[in-house]
């Protein structure tokens, strides 16, 4: 059963840092790693979606690399901003259906201004 | 221009009622889920349809029910609630599955007293 470990659970940086958020999944067996954000009492905003094929994606100031073999993949977030205070989820899917997707907790974020 | 959305945003009801969310998506996807995030923030998928195609994740009881009207919609239908039900739900939507990019609704938060 896939198991997606995502740490530190919670992350709190000044304002201007470039940082990482990180992702770890047990069953290398996958079909794509989705990044979301989450605000306070609103739905998740997709990121970036990486297919198994893929080594990384980018957007903006968002980068997402993805290590099959080692079961990890990285957010890296350049130049923080307040705004980017959010709960970062990641969710990896190993088909299947609906049973084959499984979500990370979540690492909350915090952007000190 | 909301992509996903679902009403109502709040539910409160009383155990033993049955009551319905609603979900719309005006992005042309194919397949729609139903999620669930419990008072730990862990998010789990409960459904996936797809073209009449139901999916369910084997753990959710039978209690809870998708009904798709048309390809654009797919409700939520929850009978004789519990009050292990209270979560925030969530509708989401894909091109065509989880190969594909999701995208979220804001949610419906569940309150069962």
């Amino acid at each position: 059963k896939q198991e997606v470990t995502q740490i530190p659970a919670a992350l709190s940086v000044p304002e201007g840092e470039n940082l990482v958020l990180n992702c770890s999944f047990t069953d290398s067996a996958i079909y794509n790693l989705q990044w979301f954000r989450q605000d306070p009492g609103k739905g998740l905003t997709s990121l970036l979606l990486i297919q198994s094929s893929q080594r990384e994606q980018t957007s903006g100031r968002l980068n997402a690399s993805l290590d099959k073999s080692s079961g990890r993949s990285t957010l890296y977030i350049a130049a923080s901003q307040p705004g980017d205070s959010a709960t970062y989820l990641c969710a990896v899917y190993s088909g299947g259906g609906a049973d084959g997707l499984t979500f990370g907790k979540g690492t909350h974020l915090i952007i000190q201004p | 221009d909301t992509a996903v959305s679902q009403t109502p945003k709040y539910l409160v009801t009383q155990m033993g009622n049955d009551k319905s969310i609603k979900c719309e998506q005006n992005l042309g996807h194919d397949t729609m889920y139903w999620y669930k995030q419990d008072s730990k923030k862990f998010l789990k998928i409960m459904f996936s349809y797809n073209n009449k195609e139901l999916i369910i994740n084997e753990t959710v009881p039978n209690r809870f029910s998708p009904k798709s009207p048309d390809k654009a919609h797919l409700n939520l239908h929850i009978n004789s609630l519990e009050l292990g039900d209270s979560a925030v739900y969530f509708c989401a939507s894909s091109q065509a599955s989880l190969y594909n990019e999701q995208f979220f609704g804001p949610g419906t938060r569940l309150t069962v007293l």
